[in-house]
């Protein structure tokens, strides 16, 4: 069972860098076509890719976004880490993490996020 | 850049009906099409993937179909449980793209 769990600070202000961590259990980040991806949610509004990580440290990016964001591998081979900065009002959201499939999976749900995180509300604030 | 567009944006109906959402690309999409199902204050939830595969567990009144720009999603017979927000989403040249949503709400 495919677990993720979003964590970090659910105020902040503008300027600065948000970084968020992805706790998650169920698959390993080593095997051949895993990945993590973020995606954000403003309120009322709809879903937003922001980027992905996948087992082999290629990274993709949202291309409007690209210039503010990073995604690593955690501290903990079980953890994915979220830096956005300068961060402004617009940038209120949701942010969920979700597991992701490329490359290696046959037969399976490829190129999607099949499992999510419950969402962490971020607002922007002074 | 390829948008997505759904429609319609909202759509009001009843339970037992047939219900079809349209998600159109500004240009040709790949095989990686997907659906989501979200209901408030919960993470989006995989419907179909591929175009038309039922990610395991979700009820066969949801089917997927389309190709080249314009894919549909239909639910045969709405139930209570169906009313909701459902996203499509794409993948293409490794950028995700979701549509802006289409809200099925109760007439």
């Amino acid at each position: 069972q495919i677990t993720l769990k979003e964590s970090g600070p659910t105020l902040v202000k503008p300027t600065q860098t948000l970084t968020l961590t992805c706790t998650f259990s169920g698959f390993s980040l080593s095997t051949s076509g895993a990945g993590v991806a973020w995606i954000r949610q403003p309120p009322g509004k709809a879903l937003e890719w922001l980027g992905i990580i996948y087992w082999d440290e290629d990274k993709r990016y949202s291309p409007s976004l690209k210039s503010r964001l990073t995604v690593t591998k955690g501290t903990s081979k079980n953890q994915v880490v979220l830096k956005m900065t300068n961060m402004d009002p617009v940038d209120t959201a949701t942010y969920y993490c979700a597991h992701s499939l490329f490359g290696y999976c046959s037969g399976s749900s490829c190129a999607t996020f099949d499992n999510w995180g419950q969402g962490l509300l971020v607002t922007v604030s002074s | 850049d390829i948008q997505l567009t759904q429609s319609p944006s909202f759509l009001s109906a009843s339970v037992g009906d047939r219900v079809t959402i349209t998600c159109r690309a500004s240009q040709g999409l790949s095989t990686y099409l997907a659906w989501y199902q979200q209901k408030p204050g919960t993470a989006p939830k995989l419907l179909i993937y591929g175009i038309s595969t039922l990610q395991s567990g979700v009820p066969s009144r949801f089917s997927g179909s389309g190709s080249g720009t314009e894919f549909t999603l239909t639910i045969s017979s709405l139930q209570p449980e169906d009313f909701a927000t459902y996203y499509c989403q794409q993948f293409k040249n490794f950028v995700f793209i979701f549509g802006p949503g289409t809200k099925v709400e109760i007439k």
